[in-house]
């Protein structure tokens, strides 16, 4: 039921561009992005709604498959500031609309 | 300023004992979460209230408990029969389920 999040870790050199997946045997309403520090509270990113709605940072893009139910983040140009955990966290009719996140991706940015 | 704060940061306790954590909002939420988190892992629902005096039983809701008596105050009690405590408990709270989900700083439970 847990989506399934890839890469688990990602190492990159400032500037670089990265993809994070995130993927799902359910039928999904909607697809959240988060991103954690460590020993950090998650911070929302992007909110990708069935129907092609989305909300969040005009910075940050991610794209959603309704019908391969998978979600694609986007960090293009990576500054340090983008070192941290992503997770990604879906929505469902089977969660009962609550989110069930998956084991995070963990991105290293380098200068 | 507006958020949400969880108290205390960091909790020591012995075998066997029940304890509880605070969380308080002043943003106006509806919705309040308990989520716990344990090392490299994703965030596991424990419980969820979508209003006050009203609330649901997430994924890992054994051997804890909650209350939502006022809309800004949503504690969790750890209680003994959580056989493996040890975790980062965080809380969270959004306008209504389904948006942007704010959350507290956390609290580190260690049981000794």
């Amino acid at each position: 039921q847990q989506p399934v999040q890839s890469p688990q870790a990602v190492i990159l050199r400032e500037g670089e561009d990265a993809v994070i997946n995130c993927s799902s045997s359910k039928a999904l309403y909607s697809v959240h992005w988060y991103r954690q520090k460590h020993g950090e509270a998650p911070v929302f990113l992007m909110i990708l709604l069935k129907g092609g709605e989305q909300k969040g940072h005009e910075k940050i893009s991610a794209s959603f498959n309704e019908k391969k139910q998978q979600s694609s983040l986007y960090l293009t140009a990576s500054q340090l500031s983008y070192s941290g955990t992503y997770f990604c966290g879906t929505e469902s009719l089977d969660s009962n609309y609550q989110l069930i996140w998956g084991a995070g991706t963990k991105l290293i940015i380098k200068p | 300023d507006g958020g949400i704060t969880q108290s205390p940061k960091y909790l020591f306790r012995k075998e066997g004992q029940n304890v509880t954590l605070s969380c308080e909002q002043n943003l106006n939420h509806d919705a309040m979460y308990w989520y716990r988190q344990d090392p490299g892992q994703g965030l596991r629902l424990i419980y969820y209230s979508q209003i006050v005096n009203d609330f649901q039983k997430g994924d890992i809701a054994e051997g804890y408990s909650v209350s939502r008596e006022k809309k800004e105050s949503f504690p969790l009690t750890v209680t003994s029969a959580q056989k493996n405590p040890t975790a980062f408990y965080l809380c969270a709270s959004s306008y209504d389920n389904g948006n942007e989900q704010f959350f507290g700083p956390g609290t580190r439970l260690t049981v000794l």
